[in-house]
């Protein structure tokens, strides 16, 4: 079964710090991998995807996230974090080739940042 | 263009009542996509529609809860004699077709029970 872990529900950085949240995965199959950010009250918005192609992939709002398959991660960076990145980060998977289209999801990091 | 729509954005009911959710997804979209969203906790697969084919009901909590799709489009998830557990955002998301993974959400229905 898919299953897919965010280390830390909360993450603190500083206005133009380095923002780094993590998820790693487990899949007997690799997976197409996603990362969702959800502000307040809104619905999710896809960040970027990860479907076999490059491991590094970017995506809107200058993030991009690497996928390690020795080390089954997915984690999401920012080179210098903005106020309006401020919201709740969501990673989730789906096992590709099985039909099984629906996604799995981490339990989310909320990030604040400080001016 | 229009993206998925769902409707109410907020609903209070009395336990025991029963409530529908509806999602209109983008126009095109083949796939549809229940999910649930409780506080604390990530969000959980309900219920998945591909075109005409069965759906996958394999996230629904219970037999109180179920969902259908017209004409392949609009959707309605029905929770029957809600309980207090039930309170939660429920969100919808479509995609434009099977393998596609890319899933496109709405802004979600909040659910409170009383």
């Amino acid at each position: 079964a898919q299953s897919v872990t965010q280390l830390g529900s909360h993450v603190s950085v500083s206005e133009g710090a380095l923002v780094l949240l993590r998820c790693n995965y487990s899949s007997s199959v690799p997976p197409y991998l996603f990362w969702y950010v959800q502000y307040p009250n809104q619905g999710l918005q896809l960040l970027l995807k990860y479907t076999s192609a490059a491991t590094l992939v970017k995506g809107i709002n200058g993030f991009e996230a690497e996928f390690k398959k020795s080390e089954t991660s997915f984690h999401l960076t920012k080179p210098s974090a903005h106020m309006s990145d401020a919201a709740e980060y969501f990673c989730a998977v789906s096992e590709k080739g099985t039909g099984a289209n629906n996604l799995f999801f981490g339990t989310g990091t909320r990030l604040t940042v400080i001016p | 263009g229009a993206g998925v729509s769902q409707s109410p954005s907020n609903k209070v009911t009395e336990k025991g009542k029963d409530v529908e959710l509806r999602c209109d997804p983008i126009s095109g979209h083949t796939a549809l996509y229940w999910y649930r969203q409780s506080l604390g906790q990530g969000l959980e697969f309900l219920i998945y529609f591909q075109g005409n084919s069965a759906p996958d009901k394999s996230g629904l909590p219970s037999d109180r809860f179920s969902a259908e799709r017209t004409g392949g489009s609009v959707s309605t998830l029905t929770i029957q004699r809600t309980q207090q557990e039930d309170s939660a955002v429920y969100l919808c998301a479509s995609s434009p077709r099977q393998g596609n993974y890319e899933q496109y959400f709405g802004p979600g229905t909040r659910l409170t029970v009383t």
